[in-house]
């Protein structure tokens, strides 16, 4: 696509459920991150893939997020047993070069509400 | 996280102003800079890079970069509302962290007709 997608746009959810939310980078794209940003705030780094592999999962919050990306493109990011300050919006990235050394190419984020 | 420090603003200054946004980062040995502009609602864009100490301009805006006192900033000439947003600064801290960009919680701008 021409852009980086995520899915889903909305999604809203009772404390306790699993969520995945999905992101498609740009073709090419070999570097993919994750950001969580809450109301107001800025973005705090989840995870970051080159390739299929992650470097660096220091951002990850507790054992309840995990990420994954497969053929070097598709990336999910599962969150178990949802707790209300996870809500916020998780926004995927892609970069042709790897690293923090270049540009991102933000999607528009996958709002998650978790009541 | 390695801390990159923003006034949250928000900050307000007439159209045709000069707007300036401030910056500061703790690792010393940060390696790139670069300035982000979020509009409500919307995900971030890059607007400037800057990776040696200085000036660097393209069109109405200038970042500036001063290892030596761990500061970047950005400056936006002739301020037009629709500059109105919030602006994040993003950091590369190099070495083991060469792989992340940390961002500051953005300052918002208004820039009033």
């Amino acid at each position: 696509g021409a852009g980086v997608s995520q899915s889903p746009s909305n999604k809203v959810t009772e404390k306790g459920k699993d969520v995945e939310l999905r992101c498609d980078p740009i073709s090419g794209h070999t570097a993919l991150y994750w950001y969580r940003q809450s109301l107001g705030q800025g973005l705090e780094f989840l995870i970051y893939f080159q390739g299929n592999s992650a470097p660096d999962k220091s951002g990850l919050p507790s054992d309840r997020f995990s990420a994954e990306r497969t053929g070097g493109s598709v990336s999910t990011l599962t969150i178990q047993r949802t707790q209300q300050e996870d809500s916020a919006v998780y926004l995927c990235a892609s970069s042709p070069l790897p690293g923090g050394t270049g540009e991102l190419f933000f999607g528009e984020g996958s709002r998650l509400t978790v009541l | 996280q390695k801390e990159v420090e923003q006034n949250s603003g928000p900050l307000s200054v007439p159209e045709g102003a000069i707007a300036s946004l401030n910056c500061t980062y703790s690792d010393r040995g940060s390696q790139s800079f670069f300035w982000y502009r979020q509009y409500s609602g919307k995900s971030p864009e890059l607007i400037m890079f800057i990776y040696s100490n200085g000036d660097k301009e393209d069109g109405r805006f200038t970042a500036q970069l001063n290892k030596a006192s761990q500061y970047v900033s950005l400056l936006i000439r002739d301020s037009q509302p629709s500059d109105s947003a919030t602006y994040l600064c993003a950091v590369n801290p190099g070495g083991t962290g060469a792989n992340n960009l940390f961002f500051g919680t953005g300052t918002r701008l208004t820039v009033i007709p």
